[in-house]
């Protein structure tokens, strides 16, 4: 059974800083790994997609990586704001329909 | 394009009582999931379907029934609503083809008493 996880749960940087999230799975073998945002009482906003076959996208401040055959990706955050203080989910997807989640990073961005 | 859409936002339900949470999306995905979100259990699959017609168990099914008679619609319904059920429900949608990007709806944030 694939299971995530996201370290740190929680994470509090000044405004500015360059900061780095982490997810591990344990099953290799997936099509696609999905970074998502949600604020508080909002549903997810998807924020990048990787294929299994790609190494890394990037989209504005945000770069994921991903490196299947160690489990990992990352997602880098250059020059937080504090508008990026949400909660940072990470989701990957095996066969068959099914998403499995981590259970989140908690980021604040002070100013 | 609105995209996904759930109604209502908010539900109180006293244990007992039925309801039907509802899902929509208006970009012709062939897959269609509802996931629960609680604290300290991330999000976990309800129930799926890949196509009108098709509805399949995901990791915690029990208390929950589906239909998909369109492609745009897949209701979530309680049968007898439970305080263990309290949760926020979140409905999403993909295309059968790779990226398999998901796409969510908001989220509806049910009670029970």
């Amino acid at each position: 059974k694939q299971e995530v996880t996201q370290i740190p749960a929680a994470l509090s940087v000044p405004e500015g800083e360059n900061l780095v999230l982490n997810c591990s799975f344990t099953d290799s073998a997936i099509y696609n790994l999905q970074w998502f945002r949600q604020d508080p009482g909002k549903g997810l906003t998807s924020l990048l997609l990787i294929q299994s076959s790609q190494r890394e996208q990037t989209s504005g401040r945000l770069n994921a990586s991903l490196d299947k055959s160690s489990g990992r990706s990352t997602l880098y955050i250059a020059a937080s704001q504090p508008g990026d203080s949400a909660t940072y989910l990470c989701a990957v997807k095996n066969a068959g329909n099914m998403l499995t989640f981590g259970g989140g990073t908690r980021l604040m961005v002070k100013p | 394009n609105a995209g996904v859409t759930q109604t209502p936002k908010f539900q109180v339900l006293k244990t007992g009582q039925s309801m039907t949470l509802q899902c929509a999306q208006d970009m012709n995905h062939e897959y269609m999931s509802w996931y629960r979100q609680d604290p300290g259990m991330g999000l976990r699959l309800i129930h799926y379907s890949v196509g009108a017609g098709i509805t399949d168990q995901g990791e915690v099914p029990n208390g929950y029934n589906v239909s998909r008679s369109t492609t745009e619609d897949f209701p979530l319904r309680l049968l007898s609503a439970a305080p263990s059920q309290t949760s926020v429900y979140f409905c999403a949608s993909s295309s059968p083809g790779s990226p398999y990007e998901q796409y969510f709806g908001p989220g509806t944030r049910l009670t029970v008493t």
